[in-house]
């Protein structure tokens, strides 16, 4: 059976911070892997990789992907009470073509 | 338009009611899926359509029944419904299958009395 764990399920830090969120999958067939950000409503998609090694960047986050050790790190830089939220990832693999599987998330709380 | 929309946000049913959830995008993309949210757990998918054809059914029960009139349409039909049904209801939809970024809808909150 599929799987995606995320650690830490929650955080708790203070703005100007850095956190680093994990995802370890095992998933037959592996085709991509993808965050999102769900505050109160449903997810917004933050990134989608698919090749070891290269970093994916949007202002203050980052993630990359290792295909060798099955994981993946998303880094928030210089933390603002914004980024707080879910952050889900989601691996789409297995025999069906556009079944994700999702990991618990990790809730990040920001403080002032 | 980058929107997915689904309509209504909030709903409250009977079990013996029949109600519908509507979904909608005009990106052009070819796959819709629904899910379905229970509070801080994270979604879990429920049905797949890729160009109007079912293409995934997650073992759901019957009395949720899916439709796809046309190529950004997504309905899905609620009948029966139980209290442990409640849920947020979401839609997304992508390109195509794999490898595509779903875009989510804001959800229909569903409670089932």
């Amino acid at each position: 059976e599929d799987k995606v764990v995320q650690s830490p399920l929650s955080l708790v830090v203070h703005e100007g911070d850095t956190v680093t969120l994990n995802c370890s999958y095992e998933v037959t067939n592996f085709r991509s892997l993808l965050w999102y950000k769900q505050e109160k409503k449903a997810p917004t998609f933050l990134f989608m990789l698919t090749s070891s090694g290269i970093e994916k960047k949007s202002g203050r986050l980052s993630s990359i992907l290792d295909k060798k050790e099955l994981f993946s790190i998303l880094n928030i830089t210089a933390t603002q009470t914004g980024d707080s939220a879910v952050y889900l990832c989601a691996v789409e693999g297995g025999t069906n073509a556009g079944k994700s599987t999702f990991g618990d998330g990790t809730t990040l709380t920001v403080k002032p | 338009d980058t929107e997915v929309t689904q309509t209504p946000k909030h709903l409250v049913m009977g079990m013996t009611n029949k109600k519908s959830l509507k979904c909608e995008q005009h990106m052009g993309h070819r796959a819709m899926y629904w899910y379905k949210q229970k509070a801080k757990k994270p979604p879990e998918l429920m049905f797949v359509y890729s160009y109007e054809k079912l293409s995934i059914n997650e073992s759901v029960p019957s009395r949720f029944s899916p439709e796809c009139p046309n190529s950004s349409l997504l309905n899905l039909h609620l009948h029966a419904l139980q209290p442990e049904d409640s849920a947020l209801y979401l839609c997304a939809s992508s390109q195509s299958l794999g490898q595509e970024t779903q875009y989510f809808g804001p959800g229909t909150r569903l409670l089932v009395l």
